[in-house]
């Protein structure tokens, strides 16, 4: 069975610091990872996903992600914080053509001015 | 593209009343799901659809909870009879099936009030 840990419940950055959200995840095969942000009162937005190829991956508003296979992680990563990014994280594992994914319980983000 | 469209936006009602929560897939999609958010447990799948056939629903909590896909551009989730532990934002999702990992693709949720 696939799952996903997200350690870290809360964190709080400043303003323009380095932002590393932790991911871990369990699956037999290839996984397919993705982050979703989500913003009070809205619903899960697409940052990022892997699926095969280039282990570091770019997405939406200047987020990467690394995928280590030997460490079984994904963690997303942006260089300066802005405070638009306070929202809640989450990682999942998809089965990719079967459409289903397991979330992680999310990370919120905190940024201080 | 409008994205998934869920209404209405927010419900609230008594315990014991009948709730119809609707949901309108990105067009093309044959994935649809329907998940539910709280504090205590986070986000739950309750059950989704391939092509509008059922194909998981081992995270509906109970019989009181049922959903339909009578076809591709519909989807509801009733709720009968309410109770106040019903209480969550509910949302719903689709994807299209080998694209890229299926990512899911989100509406702005229902939230829900029981009292």
């Amino acid at each position: 069975a696939q799952s996903v840990t997200q350690p870290d419940i809360h964190i709080t950055v400043s303003e323009g610091a380095s932002l590393e959200l932790r991911c871990n995840y369990s699956y037999g095969a290839t996984p397919y990872l993705f982050w979703y942000v989500q913003s009070p009162g809205q619903g899960l937005q697409l940052l990022l996903k892997y699926f095969s190829g280039d282990t570091l991956v770019q997405g939406i508003k200047g987020f990467e992600a690394e995928f280590k296979r030997s460490q079984s992680s994904f963690n997303l990563r942006k260089p300066s914080v802005h405070w638009s990014d306070a929202a809640e994280y989450f990682c999942a594992v998809g089965a990719g053509n079967a459409g289903k994914s397991t979330f992680g319980d999310g990370t919120t983000l905190t940024v201080k001015p | 593209d409008a994205g998934v469209i869920q209404s209405p936006r927010h419900e609230v009602t008594e315990m014991g009343q009948e709730v119809t929560l609707r949901c309108k897939p990105i067009s093309g999609h044959d994935y649809l799901f329907w998940y539910r958010q709280t504090m205590m447990r986070g986000l739950e799948l309750l059950i989704y659809f391939n092509n509008n056939v059922p194909i998981d629903d081992s995270g509906m909590p109970e019989d009181r909870f049922s959903a339909k896909m009578p076809n591709a551009s519909f989807s509801t989730l009733k709720i009968q009879p309410s109770e106040p532990r019903d209480s969550a934002v509910y949302f719903c999702a689709s994807s299209l099936a080998g694209s890229q990992g299926s990512p899911l693709h989100f509406g702005n949720g229902t939230r829900l009030t029981v009292t």
